[in-house]
């Protein structure tokens, strides 16, 4: 199984902060990466597909990048409403398998 | 508008089995393969089972083959978990997800779409 580990598994930071969120994957995965973002009590979300491509109605202001074992997610200019917890995941080989996630939460 | 709601859910002794069912609207159902992903309380997200929009493959984690088994119904617009041999470590949130991109045979593994969730809680 693919092994995802994301860093850090947790974080605090103020509204206006650009926030970057790691995931390496134990092997090379191409671009097979998404990331989706969670609120408590809610389901996920996605946010990107395909390592940087966005999802259509999210934000511009998440951006995704990254190829073969290292991805990040990036957030340019943090909003009230993006402090959720965060989660990629590989869809290159079965199983699928999620990164720990990494919950964001106001400094 | 997609929308994905699952039933099912609840309270079940170890060993006992419990069928969730997820029913589906807002896109041809039929093209789009589906999968289960669950999430224990308080924990991270794990993929269980996909079937292919033709219901023609369905794929299954380790944790749970041989104990469940995937289906679906394209003339319902349903999804369905069938669960048997229930165990603790099976509490979790189910969750129905869609594919992103339609695709007669196979999974993609890109999941735009989510249901709310149903809880089985497996305790004695």
């Amino acid at each position: 199984d693919i092994q995802m580990t994301q860093s850090p598994s947790s974080l605090s930071a103020s509204v206006g902060d650009r926030v970057t969120i790691t995931c390496r994957a134990s092997q090379d995965i191409s671009n097979y990466l998404n990331w989706y973002q969670q609120k408590p009590g809610k389901a996920p979300h996605l946010l990107v597909y395909a390592a940087s491509n966005l999802e259509s109605g999210v934000p511009s202001r998440f951006s995704g990048t990254g190829s073969g074992t290292d991805f990040t997610l990036t957030i340019a200019s943090l909003q009230p409403e993006d402090f959720a917890t965060y989660y990629c995941q590989q869809s290159y080989s079965r199983p699928v398998t999620f990164g720990q996630g990494t919950k964001l939460d106001i400094k | 508008e997609v929308q994905l709601s699952e039933s099912g859910g609840r309270l079940v002794q170890p060993g006992e089995s419990l069928r969730l069912s997820c029913a589906a609207s807002g896109f041809i159902f039929s093209r789009h393969a589906m999968s289960w992903v669950r999430q224990a309380p308080g924990k991270g997200l794990e993929w269980i089972s996909a079937i292919s929009g033709n219901a023609g493959s369905a794929y299954d984690a380790d944790s749970v083959k041989g104990r469940f088994t995937i289906s679906r119904d394209n003339s319902k617009s349903r999804l369905y978990l069938q669960m048997k041999s229930l165990r603790a470590e099976d509490t979790a949130v189910y969750y129905c997800v869609k594919d992103r991109n339609p695709l007669l045979r196979g999974v993609t593994y890109n999941f735009d779409s989510w249901g709310q969730g149903t809880l089985v809680t497996v305790s004695s």
